[in-house]
């Protein structure tokens, strides 16, 4: 089975400074690892994605993500917070096991980020 | 566009109620996914399809809930006898392929579902 934490709930930022969002995963098999962000009133959209190749993981909007399997974690960070980076970003994992090689994913229940000018 | 879209964007239902929704995946994208995201909550696995054929409905809550995609593009989300924690976003993914979990999925903006 998989499962995702995200041990924030929420993050508040001042603008300009770091941005770090925590993801800890559960999977029995290699997982695929995504961070999607959903902007208000707005569908969910893709940042970036780890799929067994680099561990370091760069995404859109100069956010990125490190895979490491010692700690089954996938942590987001951007060095320097903007005020559109205001959203809530869902860490979220797949993995090929039980039959469900076509991608189910499973979200973790996200973290708020608020950016303050 | 080119995008998935999805209708109506809202919906308000008396308990009790049927209702249906409505997911146009980007043209061309074999795997559809359902998902239903309560207040608060992350996005939770509904059901799956591979072009026409249903392979996964084990996230469907009770028998009151049925999705279809008859000709493998549009598919529908119907839910009967609405009850008031069937309210939440309902959201529509698609991708392109059909076996890799690697994949891309694309969202569509969501139905705000309110069974009161």
């Amino acid at each position: 089975a998989q499962s995702v934490t995200q041990l924030d709930s929420h993050v508040s930022v001042s603008e300009g400074t770091p941005v770090l969002l925590r993801c800890n995963y559960s999977s029995s098999y290699s997982p695929s690892l995504f961070w999607y962000v959903q902007h208000p009133n707005k569908g969910l959209q893709l940042l970036l994605k780890y799929t067994s190749a680099a561990t370091l993981v760069k995404g859109i909007n100069g956010f990125e993500a490190e895979f490491k399997k010692s700690e089954t974690s996938f942590h987001l960070t951007k060095p320097s917070a903007h005020m559109s980076d205001a959203a809530e970003y869902f860490c979220v994992v797949s993995d090929g096991a039980g039959g469900t090689s076509y991608g189910k994913l499973t979200f973790g229940q996200g973290t708020i980020l608020t950016v303050h000018p | 566009g080119a995008g998935v879209s999805q209708s109506p964007r809202y919906k308000v239902a008396k308990r009790g109620q049927d209702v249906a929704l409505r997911c146009d995946p980007i043209s061309g994208h074999v795997s559809l996914f359902w998902y239903q995201q309560a207040l608060g909550q992350g996005p939770e696995f509904l059901t799956y399809f591979q072009n026409e054929a249903q392979l996964d409905k084990s996230g469907l809550p009770s028998d009151r809930f049925f999705a279809e995609r008859p000709e493998g593009s549009v598919s529908t989300l119907k839910i009967q006898r609405t009850q008031q924690e069937d309210s939440a976003v309902y959201l529509c993914a698609s991708s392109l392929g059909r076996t890799s979990y690697m994949d891309e999925q694309f969202f569509g903006p969501g139905t705000r579902l309110t069974v009161l």
